[in-house]
């Protein structure tokens, strides 16, 4: 079973307007962290957003909010604003404690291509 | 140093030839990941450091693979007699062993197999 779904291939968002990109997760540990990573047409994977389980508030950066529900294993990324530099690869993934070795090693989702339009 | 450097960006090369990537952290960072990214997937793990020492691969790291962090800083990803099914996205990243907040992720190399 997929640790981390990404339902949305693609998603199309007018430019300033607000889009949400959905992700569920798959976990039975109770301590657990969740990330959105950006990736532009050059290929580097670039850090956006991150929320631990335990965190009470939903995590903000900047136009970035992450709409966590914990009861729902949902953790969607809200873009606001949306900016044409906006249009890229995004990608939800998960850090579990029991990864081994103390790792931190990350689960990735298939993520979802977003296209702003002018 | 702003960031983690990966050499060479692109490289394509015959089938059965061996390649050499190499990954530059952040000179901070003592820990260092290795992640193949395959077209239409997200990144997956293949292995990590923890300074010079390799700590955890994954099964997806065939005995094709090896990688070294020889003195803890820049580390080397050979893949010998590489195969089509190689051809992906090499990704490289570093961290603090203390940060909770992901790693910095190098721009890739980009392996053709033809």
């Amino acid at each position: 079973a997929q640790k981390i779904t990404q339902t949305q291939p693609g998603m199309f968002v007018q430019e300033k307007e607000a889009v949400t990109l959905d992700c569920t997760y798959d976990t039975s540990d109770p301590s657990y962290g969740l990330f959105w990573y950006k990736q532009p047409s050059s290929g580097e994977m670039i850090f956006l957003i991150y929320q631990g389980s335990y965190d009470q508030q939903n995590a903000t950066e900047g136009r970035y909010s992450l709409n966590f529900q914990k009861a729902r294993k949902s953790a969607n990324l809200v873009i606001s604003a949306s900016q044409l530099g906006d249009s890229a690869m995004y990608f939800c993934a998960m850090r579990e404690p029991n990864s081994g070795a103390g790792s931190y090693q990350l689960t990735f989702g298939k993520g979802t291509k977003l296209s702003v339009i002018p | 140093d702003t960031g983690v450097s990966q050499d060479p960006r692109h490289k394509i090369t015959k089938r059965g030839q061996n390649v050499t990537f190499r990954c530059d952290p952040i000179s901070e960072h003592n820990r260092l990941y290795w992640y193949r990214q395959t077209l239409g997937q997200g990144p997956e793990f293949l292995t990590y450091f923890q300074n010079e020492a390799q700590l955890e691969k994954s099964r997806l790291l065939s005995d094709r693979f090896s990688a070294e962090r020889p003195k803890g800083s820049f580390s080397t990803l050979e893949i010998q007699r590489t195969e089509q099914g190689d051809s992906a996205m090499y990704l490289c990243a570093s961290s603090l062993s203390a940060s909770e907040y992901g790693y910095t992720f190098g721009s890739g190399t980009r392996l053709t197999v033809v």
